[in-house]
């Protein structure tokens, strides 16, 4: 099992709708959860951090987060076309001194 | 501004050629890391320093080295380049050391191709 797990996507969505991008880790100690978004050709830059089971919400970006789940998910409300780009969910693990473990990335696509 | 640059963006070397890549940073950062992305496996840890004199082995580092003799630069050197180190590198840093809070910075990237 990989450490961390995102569906690769692409998912599609119009304009306008919820886009909920989903993502499963394997080290229950994991205390630190991050979202970045990528556009193609660029790097990566961070847009969400969580720490706390719930809900963290900023601007059209929400993240949730569930320990005893081992799962953390994006939704972005009111998806626009420049929304579209990779989201990478990381996870901080403890071991070996700290490090973050990036998830494969799910290709997000918005449509006009 | 602080930044953090990559040099070159573009590489393109032979099979068995030593290339070092180049990361510096301007923010005073303690951490630095190296980064692979391969299409269909997001960004892979190669290398990582938390501190001048300090390194750490990622998850696939084999192949390829690092040091820290200041804080600023982190390059990373390709002993003897394979066609299956083709890839795109990022770097980045973060402030402090094992916070588990901290937010990394990427540089811009280097697309290093091996034939």
């Amino acid at each position: 099992q990989k450490e961390v797990e995102q569906n690769s996507g692409p998912l599609s969505v119009p304009e306008g709708a919820i886009a909920s991008l989903n993502c499963t880790y394997s080290d229950r100690g994991s205390q630190s959860f991050f979202w970045y978004r990528q556009y193609s050709g660029k790097s990566p830059e961070l847009i969400m951090s969580i720490y706390s089971n719930g809900d963290k919400e900023d601007g059209r970006f929400t993240a949730q987060l569930n320990k005893a789940s081992q799962y953390v998910s994006l939704l972005i409300r009111d998806s626009q076309p420049s929304d579209s780009a990779t989201y990478l969910c990381a996870v901080f693990i403890y071991n070996q001194g700290g490090k973050l473990i990036f998830g494969q990335g799910t290709e997000l696509s918005v449509k006009p | 501004d602080a930044e953090i640059t990559q040099s070159p963006r573009h590489k393109i070397t032979e099979t068995g050629r030593q290339v070092t890549l180049a990361c510096h940073q301007t923010w005073n950062h303690n951490n630095m890391f190296w980064y692979r992305q391969d299409l269909g496996h997001g960004l892979r840890l190669i290398h990582y320093s938390y501190g001048v004199q300090d390194t750490n082995k990622g998850e696939v580092s084999d192949g390829y080295s690092v040091s820290r003799s200041n804080t600023e630069d982190l390059p990373l050197t390709l002993e003897s380049a394979a066609s299956s180190q083709t890839s795109v590198y990022f770097c980045a840093s973060s402030e402090s050391a094992g916070g588990g809070t901290d937010t990394q910075y990427f540089g811009p990237g280097t697309r290093l191709t091996v034939l």
